[in-house]
């Protein structure tokens, strides 16, 4: 069936260092990809979005990649704090404005 | 800064009872979701709303669950009678059609 899927459950990162969390997706119909953080006991939360017809879009310290090649989405997250721990979600919309999630991926950063 | 309010934020019941969750979305938002997420998964869509509109409930187990916007702005989502396996946390959001989807903080239910 289609869906969203991570390719990795979890991800440890130096303080300090970049963290390039990925996506793939298997519907070249979606219109709009958003990727959110969710802290632990804590509703999703909206970090940065990208329309299809854009391969990239930055925000402040993250940068989203769009391959639609592929059909693969990247969340770059420059210089890694404490804070960023978290799980992320990458979630897709179709035309009638459905959001489908992926499993997560669970960032620790190691201080 | 505004914000999809749900209530309450914690809520233990015993299997077989009746359990009802609110959500007022932000201002001016006409599509509103609800989804429930296991512990360790990623949230699932039960029901979404369009104005007072249902839009897709395909997921939706109608036999215990119901949802409701009647006014087109906040939303009831209920489940009678609560099983062990709806322990989860149900998340309510909202957004303007084609615009970003904000969630809300959740509510977490404990069925025992």
């Amino acid at each position: 069936g289609e869906s969203v899927g991570l390719h990795l459950p979890t991800l440890s990162v130096q303080e300090g260092d970049n963290s390039i969390i990925n996506c793939a997706y298997s519907n070249s119909a979606s219109d709009y990809f958003i990727w959110y953080k969710q802290e632990s006991g804590k509703g999703p939360q909206f970090i940065i979005d990208i329309r299809s017809n854009m391969d990239k879009r930055q925000g402040q310290r993250v940068t989203v990649l769009l391959n639609k090649t592929v059909k693969h989405l990247s969340l770059q997250i420059a210089a890694t704090q404490p804070g960023d721990s978290a799980v992320y979600f990458c979630a897709e919309i179709r035309g009638n404005e459905k959001l489908t999630f992926g499993t997560g991926t669970r960032l620790t950063i190691i201080p | 800064e505004a914000e999809v309010a749900q209530s309450p934020r914690y809520k233990i019941t015993e299997k077989s009872q009746a359990v009802a969750f609110w959500c007022d979305p932000i201002s001016g938002h006409a599509t509103l979701y609800w989804y429930r997420q296991i512990l360790g998964q990623g949230p699932e869509l039960l029901v979404q709303f369009q104005d007072e509109s249902v839009v897709d409930d395909s997921q939706l187990p109608k036999d215990r669950f119901s949802a409701e916007r009647l006014k087109g702005v906040d939303s009831t989502l209920k489940i009678q009678p609560a099983e062990l396996g709806d322990s989860a946390m149900y998340l309510c959001a909202s957004s303007r059609w084609g615009n970003t989807i904000y969630f809300g903080e959740g509510s977490w239910l404990t069925v025992v």
